[in-house]
């Protein structure tokens, strides 16, 4: 069954602070894995778009890893921002979403 | 602002009624998408077209949906006789073609919550 599963659930840190989210995926075929930043209320924002060749892609504070072959990926925020605080989804193209890791940083 | 919008953001109806949404993607994006999303959950595909054509529309989606695009441009979402369970956020989302594997991102909208009571 095609299916991408986050973790944790959710999330509190302190600003400044460092993390990682994780993403499982069993996905076939598979193309290119998406991380995407939901604010409350409004709709995803895209962080950054793997494909199966690329092992780390960043985007200023957002470095997202992929391992094709444990099928995980990861998105790691470094120096933690309150604007920071949203839900993080990753899926594939089109189909499959996660159900998002909620993420908040406290001052 | 040139991103995909939606209208309206908020609808309140209810069971029974129909409703209608437009999405206005961004103007050079030739691929359009709608999503529902509930509390907590991922988004979760609906339909997918390209230009004017819908090209998928998802299992999950009872004939009491229907969604069109006329002339590649804005998209409508109706949703017939609703009922509670139809209560969601539903997004839109526009892009470009993609090369290789690469593809090109989503660009959502900041989607319409629809509360049936």
């Amino acid at each position: 069954k095609n299916q991408v599963e986050q973790s944790p659930q959710s999330l509190i840190i302190l600003e400044g602070k460092n993390c990682t989210l994780q993403c499982n995926y069993t996905v076939s075929p598979f193309s290119n894995l998406r991380w995407y930043k939901q604010d409350t209320g409004r709709g995803p924002v895209s962080l950054t778009i793997m494909t199966f060749s690329e092992n780390t892609k960043s985007n200023g504070r957002y470095t997202a890893t992929l391992d094709a072959d444990t099928k995980q990926s990861s998105l790691h925020i470094t120096a933690s921002q309150l604007s920071d605080s949203a839900s993080y989804i990753c899926g594939t193209y089109k189909y499959i979403f996660g159900t998002g890791t909620r993420l908040k940083v406290l001052a | 602002d040139t991103g995909v919008s939606q209208d309206p953001r908020h609808k309140i109806t209810k069971r029974g009624q129909n409703v209608t949404f437009r999405c206005d993607p961004i103007s050079e994006h030739n691929r359009l998408y709608w999503y529902r999303q509930t509390l907590g959950q991922g988004p979760e595909f609906l339909t997918y077209f390209q230009n004017e054509a819908q090209l998928e529309k998802s299992r999950l989606l009872s004939d009491r949906f229907s969604a069109e695009r006329p002339k590649g441009s804005f998209s409508t979402l109706e949703i017939q006789r609703t009922e509670q369970g139809d209560s969601a956020m539903y997004l839109c989302a526009s892009s470009s073609p993609g090369t290789g594997t690469q593809g090109s991102p989503l660009h959502f909208g900041n989607g319409t919550r629809l509360t049936v009571t």
